[in-house]
């Protein structure tokens, strides 16, 4: 019940193209709901986030959709540049009280130039 | 936003020594930090959580008498591995909740040889 599911595993896109990352999860408690961003050798650093309230939070080129029926959300990055390349983790939580997040299993997301 | 200063970022020590990884919340209080590892390509691991003034929670299978873990202050949580072996080697990334949500170090590379 605490596992969230991401795929792929792998993506390779072009520059200027969409990137779409998946994830499901089981537990319906969860609330929050955040992607990373990591870069090798760096800690990941929050992308962008989302609640259930809402179906879609878009900042800049990111987007996140939210479909709390199916209990499924995604990751749209459009116009993907090369500097996007890099390993995505989805993750989420129940409530923002100090609770651990749950993460996926990263998507390492490469945009060819 | 919320800043959290992890050190050393990378760390070489011979086996059986001990190693001590620092955890600064820079900008805001945390009386509760998380500790995680990460192998290559992999996902974030859980290994335990950090509260201020009481004793860490850890994770199942991880051996608290090898991770010690001390909070002794609302801004600063430290790890240390104790009587490091090679299998020990791994990246290790602290992390706190601030008001945008949870901020992570920039990780610690140990390698133990």
């Amino acid at each position: 019940q605490q596992q969230v599911k991401q795929s792929p595993q792998s993506l390779i896109v072009q520059k200027g193209g969409i990137s779409i990352i998946n994830c499901a999860y089981e537990n319906t408690a969860f609330d929050y709901f955040p992607w990373y961003q990591q870069f090798p050798g760096k800690g990941p650093a929050l992308l962008i986030a989302i609640r259930p309230d809402v179906s879609e939070k878009k900042e800049g080129r990111f987007t996140i959709s939210f479909n709390k029926s199916a209990k499924q959300f995604s990751l749209h990055i459009m116009d993907s540049q090369p500097g996007d390349s890099a390993t995505y983790f989805c993750a989420a939580s129940k409530g923002m009280a100090a609770r651990q997040l749950t993460f996926g299993s990263g998507t390492q997301l490469t945009v060819l130039p | 936003g919320a800043v959290v200063s992890q050190h050393p970022s990378r760390v070489i020590c011979k086996s059986g020594t001990s190693v001590k990884i620092e955890c600064r919340s820079l900008d805001f209080q945390a009386t509760t930090m998380f500790w995680y590892r990460q192998f290559p390509k992999q996902s974030l691991m859980l290994m335990a959580t950090s509260n201020e003034g009481s004793k860490a929670t850890y994770e199942q299978g991880v051996e608290k008498d090898k991770f010690l873990i001390n909070h002794a202050s609302l801004t600063l949580s430290t790890l240390t591995v104790t009587s490091a072996h090679p299998e020990d080697s791994s990246f290790y990334i602290c992390s706190a909740r601030g008001v945008d949500g949870y901020t992570f170090g920039s990780g610690t590379r140990l390698t133990v040889v």
